[in-house]
């Protein structure tokens, strides 16, 4: 079935490094990958998204980029801060099936200070 | 604008005991959605609506029950309630096409002892 891989699963970085986390998905139809963050007991909250036309958008120290030849996208943080950590999951939607959001597993990015 | 509403936020239960959990959207979305969330874990999909009087299961329906009888309302019945269902449940919304973006509710943790 459709499914959405994510990697690595823990991630920790040093304060001020920048941190890269992948996800490849199988439905070549899927056109709409945001990322959520989620922060320890709270509700995941969208952070940034990119859609199929798009190669690379950026938003301040988060940018994400898509390559769908090899169906994968990335979420890069650059100059990391402690308020960072947080797990974050990616996603994928086709447009032809919105209810059909799948997420990755996530990842526990831990900044060190 | 209160967003997605969820209550209770905690809730204890015994084995085999029911209970409902509400959920409500003042967006006027469309789609509605019933994650539970383990410790540790990623999001799995319980149910989904697309709109009223429409349902339709997702990943993990076994022991749970929804009706959508209004735009704004989305409540999740646990049956007989099983030690298996301690998690956290999120209820979400959005509206494909013009709005993909996922907004969640602050989430219901329940154990079943």
């Amino acid at each position: 079935g459709e499914n959405v891989e994510q990697h690595p699963s823990t991630l920790s970085v040093q304060e001020g490094d920048s941190a890269v986390i992948k996800c490849t998905y199988s439905d070549s139809a899927s056109n709409y990958f945001p990322w959520y963050k989620q922060e320890l007991g709270k509700r995941p909250q969208l952070i940034i998204d990119i859609r199929s036309n798009v190669g690379e958008k950026k938003d301040q120290r988060i940018a994400v980029t898509l390559n769908k030849t090899a169906k994968h996208f990335s979420l890069h943080i650059t100059e990391t801060q402690p308020e960072d950590s947080a797990v974050y999951f990616c996603a994928a939607t086709p447009y032809s099936s919105a209810s059909k959001i799948i997420f990755g597993s996530g990842t526990r990015l831990s900044i060190r200070p | 604008n209160a967003g997605v509403t969820q209550t209770p936020k905690f809730r204890i239960l015994k084995i085999g005991q029911s209970m409902t959990l509400q959920c409500t959207q003042d967006m006027n979305h469309n789609y509605m959605y019933w994650y539970r969330q383990d410790p540790g874990m990623g999001l799995k999909l319980i149910y989904y609506s697309v709109g009223a009087g429409i349902t339709d299961k997702g990943e993990v329906p076994n022991g749970y029950n929804v009706s959508r009888s209004t735009t704004e309302d989305f409540p999740l019945r646990l049956e007989l309630a099983a030690p298996s269902q301690t998690s956290v449940y999120f209820c979400a919304s959005n509206e494909p096409p013009g709005q993909y973006t996922i907004y969640f509710g602050e989430g219901s943790w329940l154990t079943v002892v």
